[in-house]
């Protein structure tokens, strides 16, 4: 079975800190995606990676950096979080090429107050 | 028009029931189509792809008409366990996937 492993399941910060969430996945995948989900917006993308160091600008990227420097890991950061992004995060990875599926994380929900 | 539209739902249906989602999508050059559940406040589950020739795993029935730009998630037997928010999602290319907004199911005792 895949396994996508999120850093932590709940989070609470401040407003202005730089916020990290770490995602691992153990099953080789070149994709890997971080999305937030809002109580009525569905699922949006913020950042995928097709491959290390690669990195490609999802629906709403703005206030949010990534970071894949080893094939497993893709990491999300909040340079400054505010309080617009409290939201549940949710980390994916799937097989390269078309066809495949995407494999969740258990998600981190995010308070920033 | 959205890309990938869902019955709004919720659908309240007893145990043991039949039920049918309907998914479309705006993309005709569109690849391959996933339905996920999703549970309250966990993560979406991959649920079954969803194949040219329709495919079934156990209570669950897919089916694709990419003429229509359609796909189905067909419940039979309904149980309690199988309350959740279903997603179908479109696969345009590549890293590009599209998600519908979900259906709610309450299966009531």
């Amino acid at each position: 079975d895949v396994k996508v492993t999120q850093s932590s399941r709940y989070l609470v910060k401040r407003t202005g800190e730089k916020v990290f969430l770490e995602c691992v996945q153990d099953m080789d995948h070149e994709n890997m995606f971080w999305y937030r989900q809002d109580p009525g917006l569905g699922l949006r993308l913020i950042y995928f990676s097709y491959d290390v160091k690669m990195k490609e600008k999802g629906d709403i990227p703005e206030g949010y950096s990534v970071s894949r420097e080893k094939k497993e890991r893709f990491s999300l950061i909040l340079e400054s979080a505010s309080t617009n992004q409290t939201s549940m995060y949710l980390c994916a990875s799937s097989r390269g090429g078309g066809g495949q599926p995407q494999h969740f994380g258990d998600g981190t929900r995010l308070s920033i107050l | 028009r959205k890309e990938v539209e869902q019955d709004p739902g919720p659908f309240n249906v007893p145990e043991g029931a039949t039920v049918a989602f309907n998914c479309t999508y705006s993309n005709s050059a569109s690849q391959s189509f996933f339905w996920y559940r999703q549970d309250c406040r966990k993560e979406p589950k991959l649920l079954m792809s969803v194949y040219s020739s329709g495919n079934e795993d156990g209570r669950f029935t897919a089916q694709l008409n990419r003429a229509s730009q359609y796909i189905s998630l067909l419940i039979r037997d309904s149980k309690l366990s199988d309350s959740a928010t279903y997603l179908c999602v479109v696969n345009d290319y590549g890293q590009n996937f599209v998600f519908g907004p979900g259906t709610r199911l309450s299966v009531l005792p």
